[in-house]
């Protein structure tokens, strides 16, 4: 089953703009974590944040995440073309070693950037 | 140096068949996860694979099962192919080092079609 739940299922822009993507999600995490697919093919990392960090930023990506609220968000500013992928939340359970490398994916939001 | 590979990239089964699929793991990584996505879904966890013993186990039936090799690359194999089991099926790889950051490394997947 799911973690959670992605919002918007789908986002359409014109490049130069902000996207920004939801992600909720159900049980304790020892961290959270972004990934982009293209075209239904392999997903590629983008970011982790732990669980102790409230935000964290790589590039023109920013991250959030609030714990209490059991959400975070993704920020891609000034968009491009290119970003155009589905992005995918992911959690890792706050379950000891053994939850090491079970992500379990939100649902995704497809992402269009018009030029 | 060559990232994670899957093989085959397509295959077209019918109901009751028997499937295995292929995944080379990223050079120097040890520990190989499988996941299936379904057509607008978010991947889901099988199983994960450490030292060719099955670590982790997501919740999928017996017909999913999995192998090791030496070399750390890795095998799926679906028994009693059933319509539902069409899906994109993503090997994922990393070490103990990353694992501990729990960031994998995805191959383009195998798209599996079940007639």
């Amino acid at each position: 089953s799911q973690q959670g739940e992605e919002d918007p299922q789908a986002l359409s822009i014109q490049e130069g703009e902000n996207a920004t993507m939801n992600c909720s999600y159900k049980t304790s995490i020892n961290n959270l974590q972004w990934y982009r697919q293209n075209s239904g093919r392999g997903l590629v990392h983008l970011i982790l944040i732990r669980s102790n960090e409230r935000e964290k930023h790589s590039g023109r990506l920013r991250v959030t995440l609030d714990t209490s609220k059991k959400s975070s968000s993704l920020l891609i500013t000034a968009s491009r073309a290119a970003d155009t992928a589905s992005y995918f939340c992911a959690t890792v359970q706050n379950a000891g070693g053994t939850s090491y490398g079970k992500l379990t994916f939100g649902q995704g939001t497809i992402l269009t950037v018009h030029p | 140096d060559a990232g994670v590979t899957q093989s085959p990239t397509h295959l077209i089964k019918t109901r009751g068949q028997q499937v295995t699929l292929r995944c080379s793991p990223k050079s120097g990584h040890d520990t190989v996860s499988w996941y299936q996505q379904a057509l607008g879904q978010g991947p889901q966890f099988i199983f994960q694979y450490y030292e060719e013993e099955e670590r982790q186990r997501g919740n999928f039936p017996d017909r999913f099962s999995g192998h090791q090799f030496p070399n750390y690359s890795s095998e799926l194999n679906v028994n009693a192919l059933l319509l539902g089991d069409s899906a994109l099926y993503l090997c994922a790889s990393s070490d103990l080092y990353d694992l501990a950051k729990n960031i994998q490394y995805f191959g383009a997947g195998t798209r599996l079609s079940v007639l």
